[in-house]
């Protein structure tokens, strides 16, 4: 069974532009969470999908980020404009109820902000 | 939000023995998971023990739970270097996200 997929694995910027991450999920989980980990400290939730919906966006920094999920599969993360202090790996994660919601987590893809 | 606190924050041990990480935490729980993080493996689920167990065994891995103390500890039997990992307890499961404290970083020293 394949795992979770991320993409790209790095990304270096320059504060006030745009990236994007990209998650594909492994196939038939339904419910997939966008976490960032910055150095020295555990991963932080900014959002929580159920197929396509938003389930919990309480901790995303709406301002300059943004996510979807479309047809409930894969997802993107969108940070417009990136500040310094958004450094950090962004891991993507998904579950599903038949596996008693273990959460499988992707390699990451870490963003560095110059 | 509810959060585990990993304890001691960082512990070096050599190969062969065994390591033991706390957590505590101050609200009630129905399930208490333990997960490992690793520049070769990534963020991987270790365990997950629920409030009416005590014990729980998994490999060279044992979990306890004492939920009137609210405290779980992780015992790494028999260390190998690959153990060398960030250990994080989290409380809950289901479906909703998980929250991470600052974890235990382990090192195996050959």
């Amino acid at each position: 069974e394949a795992g979770v997929a991320q993409s790209p694995r790095y990304k270096i910027i320059e504060k006030r532009q745009s990236v994007a991450f990209w998650c594909n999920p492994i196939s038939g989980h339904a419910t997939l969470y966008w976490y960032q980990q910055i150095l020295g400290q555990g991963p932080k939730l900014l959002i929580q999908f159920q197929n396509n919906g938003v389930v919990d966006d309480s901790q995303l920094p709406k301002d300059r980020f943004s996510a979807e999920r479309l047809k409930g599969v894969d997802s993107t993360l969108k940070i417009q404009p990136a500040k310094l202090e958004d450094s950090a790996v962004y891991l993507c994660a998904s579950s599903n109820a038949g596996t008693g919601y273990e959460q499988y987590f992707g390699p990451g893809t870490r963003l560095t902000v110059t | 939000s509810q959060q585990g606190e990993e304890d001691p924050q960082a512990l070096s041990i050599q190969e062969g023995e065994n390591a033991t990480m706390n957590c505590s935490y101050k609200t009630s729980i129905n399930n208490l998971q333990w997960y490992r993080q690793n520049s070769g493996r990534g963020l991987v689920h270790l365990i997950l023990i629920r409030s009416n167990e005590r014990e729980k065994h998994s490999g060279r891995l044992r979990v306890t739970l004492d939920t009137s103390k609210k405290s779980s500890s992780l015992l790494i039997t028999a260390s190998r270097a690959a153990d060398t990992a960030s250990y994080f307890c989290v409380l809950g499961g289901g479906a909703d996200g998980l929250t991470f404290g600052k974890g235990t970083h382990l090192i195996i020293q050959p």
